[in-house]
């Protein structure tokens, strides 16, 4: 299994620009989220899934867009990247009903200028 | 609204004990987590206890839990160079079976020397 798997690992963006975060996990997990981190603050729930179908907005959902057309994938959007979305952004999955088991990707470092 | 706290820093030496604090004040939290990251990694899961639990060992981990404080902490015994890292609390707060929302601690930095 490869587990949470993230790409791009690295990304620069123009203010303005937009782009699609990949997330993929082959473990079948009903439960997956983004979360980004930010120094001082700790990860924060961005938006997150509990099945194919249905998306929910975590904490810090503005300008961000996701959808959930697989089990398997769960990818973020940006349509319109500001600098106040520089940050390093996890994904996470976790099967349903297994108390703590939450797995995250290694992270996508993302930069806007 | 839910907020969870660490201290930014500990320092210790090799060999030594390391206890690593969190505060949390949602008392509806049903599990409470200890998160490690790694240098340009994701999080790992080390350990986790349920909330009508006082304590947790796990060889050289040892979680208590003062519900009533709403005080978590974690400690490290024989604390080793491969032990630095950060360390983050989170509780949960959602819906138990099924979202198992986390909200984070801003994470302790762990540097241990020789």
């Amino acid at each position: 299994n490869a587990g949470v798997t993230q790409t791009p690992k690295f990304q620069v963006l123009k203010t303005g620009q937009s782009m699609t975060l990949q997330c993929a996990q082959d473990m079948n997990h009903e439960y997956m989220s983004w979360y980004r981190q930010d120094p001082g603050m700790g990860l924060r729930l961005i938006h997150y899934s509990v099945g194919a179908g249905i998306t929910d907005q975590g904490e810090v959902p503005n300008g961000y867009n996701v959808s959930r057309s697989t089990t398997e994938d769960f990818p973020l959007r940006l349509l319109s990247a500001a600098p106040s979305q520089t940050s390093v952004y996890f994904c996470a999955s976790k099967a349903a009903g297994k108390v703590g088991e939450q797995y995250f990707g290694p992270g996508t470092r993302l930069t806007v200028t | 609204g839910e907020d969870v706290e660490q201290s930014l820093f500990l320092s210790v030496r090799e060999g030594d004990s390391s206890v690593i604090n969190c505060t949390y004040t949602d008392s509806s939290s049903t599990y409470l987590y200890w998160y490690k990251q790694e240098p340009g990694a994701g999080l790992q899961l080390l350990t986790y206890i349920f909330s009508n639990m006082d304590m947790k060992q796990d060889q050289r981990l040892t979680v208590l839990l003062n519900k009533k404080d709403k005080h978590l902490s974690l400690r490290i015994a024989d604390t080793q160079t491969g032990d630095s890292a950060i360390y983050f609390c989170a509780e949960s707060i959602g819906p138990r079976d099924n979202t198992d929302k986390l909200i984070f601690g801003t994470g302790t930095r762990l540097q241990v020397f020789p």
